[in-house]
């Protein structure tokens, strides 16, 4: 099974900056690739799927990129209510496996 | 507009069996290509996929929780139903239902919390 590794585990930066995380798949794979946001206490919500394409609704800092077996969500610029746990999951076959989470937190 | 919730006890004893059902509307599962999973989350840790199943009642199971799980559906109760056996203190988690089409998981219940002690 492909294992999907985040990083860094853990994020502090200001409003205003640009962020990036990083998914790394322990093998290529298709760009079957998504991205979460989780708030503590909630369900979580759908930012990006096909490695780029962004769900209708959220806000366009938020893009995605990569292939292969690296994969990047970037917010452009951050936002207090960006604050939140990210996650990355491949999604076309099962098993349907998360990365490990990204805790963005705000300096 | 679709909504998913989920339902079941708040705690369990160690080797029980676990029943969750998943209750939705706003989609049929008698609808080609749609699904309904499940999803588990450990305080403080990562989201874990467990079980799927299709409107063809095709199934699918984690690995390494295959033996224990069984996903079912009653398709005009709009349920879904997940059945964890031999229930551990390592099981306790929040319990999410998803709704999947076009491969995605776009819709999510609010999470029921289970807890296993003695």
């Amino acid at each position: 099974d492909i294992q999907m590794t985040q990083s860094p585990s853990s994020l502090s930066a200001s409003v205003g900056d640009r962020v990036t995380i990083t998914c790394r798949a322990s093998q290529g794979m298709s760009n079957y690739l998504a991205w979460y946001q989780q708030k503590p206490g909630k369900a979580p919500k759908l930012l990006i799927y096909a490695a780029s394409t962004l769900q209708s609704g959220v806000p366009s800092r938020f893009s995605g990129s990569g292939s292969g077996t690296d994969f990047t969500l970037t917010i452009s610029s951050l936002q207090s209510e960006d604050v939140a746990t990210y996650y990355c999951q491949r999604y076309n076959s099962a098993p349907y496996t998360f990365g490990q989470g990204t805790k963005l937190e705000i300096k | 507009q679709i909504t998913l919730k989920e339902s079941g006890p708040a705690l369990v004893k160690p080797t029980q069996t676990l029943t969750l059902t998943c209750t939705f509307s706003g989609f049929s599962l008698n609808t080609n290509k749609v699904g309904v999973g499940w999803f588990r989350q450990p305080p403080g840790k990562a989201l874990e996929w467990l079980a799927l199943v299709y409107w063809d009642d095709d199934k699918r199971y984690r690995p390494s929780l295959k033996s224990r799980l069984t996903i079912t559906k009653d398709t005009s109760e709009n349920q879904v139903v997940l059945t964890v056996t031999n229930m551990d203190p390592e099981d306790t988690a929040t319990y999410y239902c998803a709704h999947r089409s076009d491969l995605l998981w776009l819709y999510w219940g609010q999470g029921t919390l289970v807890t296993v002690s003695s």
